[in-house]
């Protein structure tokens, strides 16, 4: 079956690590995005990628860097300068760049948690 | 700028409606509706398009008024299962690019 899977679904951070969070589809969509989920905050767009080899910040970019280097993989790094990086982290696609007439495909989340 | 949902929190008995509201401040070119369990991934229910476009998806249908820049999603007949988190996502332009915004969703509970 096709679909976005998220490893790992939790994952701890140290003080001062960097961690990454991996994404990977085989649902051949051009489109990739990284959310970060908060109680009572909604969905924020950290970075998202229309193409490979090339990708926008998001709305919360700051502390976080990603890669596009296969069309099926967009993983997300969590940074040492992002100082408050609780949060449940989700990972979408869709078929192309232009979201205004498709829907968004979700994967299951990563759970990220500071040690 | 996140859209604005309301109310954020409904309770309700089985069999009974509902009505869930999105409203922003930009303007807009299409608004997602989208469900999520506790724990689980965002499931989509349906898009609406520019046109006062209503859609319909069981017993949930929804509208957009563009000229006003919102949308409403109609719970008729409530079941257990939808019970969950509903998050409305709008679509704009950011440069060259559209992407999503979404609000920060109403938690809608059905009791028997």
């Amino acid at each position: 079956d096709g679909g976005i899977t998220q490893s790992p679904k939790y994952l701890f951070r140290k003080e001062g690590q960097n961690v990454t969070l991996s994404c990977e589809q085989n649902l051949n969509h051009d489109a990739m995005y990284w959310y970060r989920q908060d109680p009572g905050q909604g969905l924020r767009l950290i970075y998202y990628s229309q193409i490979v080899n090339d990708f926008q910040k998001g709305d919360i970019a700051e502390g976080y860097s990603v890669s596009r280097e296969k069309k099926e993989s967009f993983p997300l790094t969590v940074t040492s300068a992002q100082k408050n990086p609780t949060a449940f982290y989700l990972c979408a696609s869709s078929v192309t760049r232009d979201i205004r007439n498709q829907p968004q495909h979700f994967g299951d989340g990563t759970r990220l948690s500071i040690l | 700028q996140q859209p604005v949902q309301s109310p954020q929190a409904v309770i309700l008995r089985e069999g009974e409606d509902a009505v869930i509201n999105c409203s922003s401040s930009k303007a807009l070119y299409s608004v997602h509706w989208y469900r999520q369990k506790h724990g689980e991934a965002p499931v989509f229910l349906m898009i609406l398009l520019k046109g006062g476009e209503q859609k319909g998806h069981e017993k949930i249908s929804a509208s957009f008024n563009e000229k006003k820049q919102q949308s409403s999603l109609y719970l008729t007949a409530s079941q257990l299962s939808y019970s969950g988190t509903y998050f409305c996502g709008t679509a704009d332009r950011g440069g060259s690019n559209y992407k999503l915004t979404f609000g920060k969703g109403t938690l809608l509970t059905v009791n028997p």
